[in-house]
Parts: structure tokens; C-alpha cells; sequence
């Protein structure tokens, strides 16, 4: 079963910061998170990954509570192409990925 | 930048059929995986491989799947009789050792949407 916990579904308005949320709270402490999205029925997509520290890439932000017991992904300038399904996995090297549902975020313009 | 590919995208088979569903990981990549996805249910799991054998399997592999790195490019998924419950996206996907601690990130593949009929 999945280790996390996601809400079903959001709206974020284009334009405009999406803040989808993450429970993990039985995380590891070798365990990193990790956000993947899947657009329909593409393979999953990486954005990025954390382990304590906030990170930064070009296609997001990780913001990682400092108990590590939940996170935040931010798309700080959401597009309708950013319709889709996000995943937070929680993991270490090698292990299979546990998929929830995930959060279907819906990009309005 | 390096992707997973997949072939075929689409692949159509009559129930009992041996298909082989093959995945070219990323060149420098070292685990290689599949999970699949039954039409709208949850990504799942199948199986790891490193070093030319598996690590580590799901529930739902069981006999009638098979992996198989036959040269130092393809992964490949058989299955030997499919079964009409087997029609699902698979999804094929490698990762690099992490270094100094750091973790590894898994690359997903476009996927193999498989029909059996």
C-alpha cells in the first residue's frame, strides 16, 4: 500500500501557484520523497525529489516539513499543460515505487 | 536528454499468446523495472532486475512473467499466456546507482498499452 496520503483533487487557476499537499508521516529516515506526474496515460513523469532540505528545479519546489512527516509541491506559474495526475512517493535506492491515487490537479484558465 | 523508450506503443494479442514487451533503459542505467496500470486503477509494481537477475518481484508476477536482459541495451517483459486481466499499460522504467549517499531516481518509459482479446 502506499505510504502517503494525497487529497483526490484540486483547481488551480492558470497563471497561478499550485500547492498540492503530501502526508507521509511514516516515513523513514533514509527515505526520500518523491513527486512523479502521469498526464493521462503517459508514463510517469520525475519532477523532483527531497530528502530534508527544500529543493528547487526548474519545473517545481519541494518543501519538506522539518519532521519530514509531510511535504508541498509547488508549480509556481501553473499552465493548463500541467493538467494531471501528481504522485507523492516516499522511497530509497532501488525499492519499488508505491503509487496512491494521487492528486488530480485541474489547471483553469 | 537520455529517455526510456518503449515498443510497441500498442500491442493487440488473443488470450493464450506469448507476447514480449521490450524497454531500451537509459545507456548508463543500471536497475531497470516494470510496473503496470490497469485502465483506471493505481500504477503497480511488477518487478526489479540488477545485475542480470531479479531483485525483487510483486504478488502479480508470477510464472507466466518472465524478464529478460538479452544484450546490454533491451529489457524485456514476456508473458507467456496471456490472460484477458493482463490488458493494461506497462510501464518500463531504469535508474542509476545514486552516488555519496544520494538516492536514485526512477525514469519512466512511455508505456506499452497491451490489449488481449
Amino acid at each position: 500500500d502506499a505510504k502517503t496520503t494525497q487529497p483526490t483533487s484540486m483547481d488551480c487557476a492558470e497563471g497561478r501557484a499550485a500547492n498540492l499537499p503530501c502526508n507521509h508521516s511514516t516515513i523513514s529516515g533514509n527515505e526520500y520523497v518523491y513527486w512523479y506526474r502521469q498526464i493521462h496515460s503517459q508514463g510517469p513523469q520525475y519532477i523532483i525529489h527531497g530528502l530534508k532540505n527544500n529543493e528547487t528545479n526548474e519545473m517545481a519546489s519541494l518543501i519538506i516539513t522539518e519532521d519530514r512527516k509531510s511535504s508541498t509541491l509547488i508549480l509556481p506559474h501553473a499552465t493548463l499543460r500541467d493538467t494531471a495526475v501528481y504522485y507523492c512517493i516516499v522511497g530509497f535506492n532501488f525499492n519499488k515505487f508505491y503509487f496512491g491515487s494521487g492528486t488530480k490537479l485541474n489547471v483553469k484558465p | 536528454e537520455p529517455e526510456v523508450t518503449q515498443t510497441p506503443s500498442h500491442q493487440v494479442t488473443q488470450m493464450g499468446q506469448e507476447v514480449i514487451l521490450r524497454c531500451v533503459p537509459i545507456s548508463n542505467h543500471l536497475y531497470f523495472y516494470w510496473y503496470r496500470q490497469i485502465l483506471g486503477q493505481k500504477v503497480e509494481f511488477l518487478v526489479s532486475f540488477y545485475n542480470n537477475e531479479i531483485s525483487e518481484k510483486s504478488e502479480i508476477f508470477d510464472d507466466q512473467f518472465s524478464v529478460e536482459r538479452p544484450d546490454g541495451s533491451n529489457f524485456t517483459l514476456k508473458i507467456r499466456s496471456t490472460k484477458l486481466e493482463d490488458s493494461a499499460m506497462y510501464f518500463c522504467a531504469s535508474s542509476e546507482p545514486g552516488t555519496s549517499g544520494k538516492t536514485d531516481t526512477q525514469y519512466f518509459g512511455p508505456g506499452t498499452r497491451l490489449t488481449v482479446l
